[in-house]
């Protein structure tokens, strides 16, 4: 079975520094991995995805992850945070074989608060 | 702004009783995909249509229904409601059996 974990609830962090919020997983293949955000009595919004190729994935709002398939792990980055980046950030997986979207797996969401 | 709309954006309805949730996808987009967020059990697949066909089902009880409509329209019943049944339910949608999904902004739904 796939799973994926986030093991932070929350991640403060000062406007300006850099952010990681950060996402291991397991499936048995090869993975499709995604980032969502979702802001306050908003959907999610996807923000970038790993299907193959570049390690470095660039997404929107300046946020890119980084593919690391020895630690099974898929953080988001972002080089200097805004206070607008402050929302709950889903990581989701599904293994490449496993079929459709229906099979993606989420997260259970890290929360980043940006303090000015 | 992801082009799949979502209505209603709230409601709030009695025990017992019979809602409708209303989900238009992105333009093109055959796939539909419910799911529902509550606060103890995070995000939950409970259904895929394709192009009007029911092609997956979740976590989805039995008080819970779904259709895609010739316009690719979706609608989720949910019947018999109780306490627990109060949540945040999303509609998205992808392109085929496509690698990304696009969410709407979501229906929060309060049962008292």
């Amino acid at each position: 079975a796939q799973s994926v974990a986030q093991p932070e609830d929350q991640v403060n962090v000062a406007e300006g520094n850099p952010l990681t919020v950060k996402c291991t997983y397991s499936v048995s293949g090869n993975p499709y991995l995604f980032w969502y955000v979702q802001y306050p009595n908003r959907g999610l919004q996807f923000l970038l995805k790993y299907i193959t190729g570049d390690n470095l994935v660039k997404g929107s709002y300046g946020f890119e992850a980084e593919f690391n398939k020895s630690q099974t792990s898929f953080h988001l980055k972002k080089p200097s945070a805004l206070v607008s980046d402050s929302a709950l950030y889903f990581c989701a997986v599904r293994d490449v074989n496993s079929g459709g979207y229906q099979k993606v797996t989420f997260g259970t969401g890290t929360k980043l608060q940006v303090i000015p | 702004d992801s082009g799949v709309t979502q209505t209603p954006k709230h409601l709030i309805t009695a025990t017992g009783q019979r809602v409708t949730l209303r989900c238009s996808p992105r333009s093109g987009d055959l796939s539909v995909y419910w799911y529902q967020q509550s606060l103890d059990q995070g995000l939950q697949f409970l259904i895929q249509y394709y192009n009007g066909e029911e092609r997956a089902k979740g976590n989805i009880l039995e008080r819970f229904s779904a259709q895609q409509f010739p316009d690719l329209h979706s609608e989720l019943n949910l019947s018999s409601l109780e306490l627990g049944d109060s949540a945040l339910y999303f509609c998205a949608s992808s392109s085929g059996q496509g690698v990304v999904a696009f969410f709407g902004q979501g229906t929060r739904l309060t049962v008292v």
